[in-house]
């Protein structure tokens, strides 16, 4: 149990252009889903948490209106890269948690994007 | 802010050694601590979690105890497999895992048969 999926797991794209990722929990209900960063070498940076129904808070440093977040349901996160340059690509991760396990987040396979 | 560090890979072991994957971190409170493993292709998955100082976490062989005075989460397990071969994540969270996760740059293990 507590599965979580990310749709697409790879997307090459041109710059200018925006990409959505979408992450699902499949077989629980996602009280909260958070989505990370991930560069070559480095660890994981927090990009976002979203609540559903809630608009997301976003930490320091990353422009909210460039990563788009929409947790429209307790199953769907999605995460809109918009205008994508070059300097987006990343590997990006989407993890939720539900009331009967706060301590515990499940993690999605990750998205590579990489945007020319 | 909260940081973890954690030694850098790639880790090259043979089968049934002794593991040791060293985790230091700071923080202003008193966090919880996990070490996640990341298999090939798969996503991260919790390996094991201490959420107070001296609690000893352990799974699948694996164990790390919470060092409050130390301000550290090593990883060990005694005679390691090939199936371990993944990177590991060691993270904190200041409030038990329901905020975002804070993680160190992850270490490559490899076990060679």
């Amino acid at each position: 149990g507590a599965v979580v999926s990310q749709h697409p797991s790879w997307v090459i794209c041109k710059s200018g252009t925006s990409v959505k990722i979408e992450c699902r929990s499949l077989d629980f209900q996602a009280t909260t889903m958070f989505w990370y960063r991930q560069f070559p070498k480095q660890s994981l940076m927090l990009m976002a948490t979203s609540n559903e129904g809630s608009k997301a808070t976003y930490e320091q440093g990353v422009e909210k209106d460039k990563f788009l977040i929409n947790h429209a349901s307790l199953t769907l996160s999605t995460l809109t890269v918009t205008s994508a340059h070059p300097e987006d690509s990343s590997f990006y991760i989407c993890s939720a948690r539900y009331s009967g396990s706060p301590n515990e987040q499940f993690f999605g396979p990750g998205t590579r994007l990489t945007v020319l | 802010g909260d940081s973890v560090t954690q030694m850098e890979g790639p880790v090259t072991l043979s089968e049934e050694a002794f593991l040791t994957i060293n985790c230091t971190y700071t923080a202003t409170g008193y966090p919880s601590l996990f070490w996640y493993v990341q298999y090939p292709g798969e996503g991260l998955q919790l390996l094991l979690k201490a959420t107070k100082a001296d609690d000893k976490g352990s799974n699948k062989g694996f164990e790390a105890t919470y060092r409050k005075e130390t301000t550290s989460f090593h990883l060990e397990k005694g005679s390691v497999q090939v199936s371990d071969s993944a990177v590991y994540f060691c993270a904190l969270s200041d409030r038990g895992g329901a905020d975002g996760l804070t993680f160190g740059k992850g270490t490559h293990l490899i076990i060679q048969p």
